[in-house]
């Protein structure tokens, strides 16, 4: 089945550190969503993408759309401790609906 | 004022029992999910239902059953529990129809530990 690839699979870094994420995957998708997960919570949406090309920010976070359409990128500025946490890329090719692999980021103070 | 809900958080079994997690969102939404996260954070769906109508059902035992009395609610019946259920379980929920149909709110979900 569809499989969407994270990397880096992990990442520790500085605090104030700016940190990039990728996700690919092997269908097309006409949809990117980034969703942050802290320990013992669910997902929460991050960052929605409709459109190839797009570049979209929330705060410190800036997503793209890749132009293939089978990739997308995640970056944050200026990393901050809470913003330790899993990041999942997600979308649906067709009807259904995946979620990446995972990047862990951790930020040290 | 919670949007998505679930209960219980925890839930700790003796295999071979019968189990059932609870799911209501708030949120005025058509569509209602169910996920399984493993150890490894791994998220996959397993159900999904649009108007109490199942839409996705991905490959999983029929042990798994899950109930949808009305949109705001759909509920997961797990029969006969074996030690690989163990994992965290996440409801969500999503609007529908637009291009907002796939943006998924989550529950805090249900860490189910069999033993």
């Amino acid at each position: 089945g569809q499989q969407l690839n994270q990397s880096p699979q992990s990442m520790f870094i500085q605090e104030g550190e700016d940190v990039s994420m990728n996700c690919t995957s092997s269908s097309i998708f006409n949809t990117w969503l980034w969703y942050k997960q802290d320990p013992g919570e669910g997902p929460v949406l991050l960052i929605a993408l409709y459109k190839a090309g797009e570049l979209t920010s929330n705060g410190r976070l800036t997503a793209q759309f890749g132009i293939t359409r089978k990739d997308s990128f995640l970056n944050i500025s200026a990393s901050i401790p809470s913003d330790v946490g899993i990041y999942f890329c997600a979308g649906p090719p067709g009807n259904q609906f995946y979620f990446g692999t995972g990047t862990s980021l951790t930020v040290i103070p | 004022d919670t949007a998505v809900s679930q209960t219980p958080k925890y839930l700790v079994t003796q295999m071979g029992n019968d189990k059932s997690i609870k799911c209501e969102q708030n949120l005025g939404h058509d569509t209602m999910y169910w996920y399984k996260q493993d150890s490894k954070k791994f998220l996959k769906i397993m159900f999904s239902y649009n108007n109490k109508e199942l839409i996705i059902n991905e490959t999983v035992p029929n042990r798994f059953s899950p109930k949808s009395p009305d949109k705001a609610h759909l509920n997961l019946h797990i029969n006969s529990l074996e030690l690989g259920d163990s994992a965290v379980y996440f409801c969500a929920s999503s609007p529908s129809p637009g291009r907002e149909r796939n943006t998924q709110y989550f529950g805090p979900g249900t860490r189910l530990t069999v033993l």
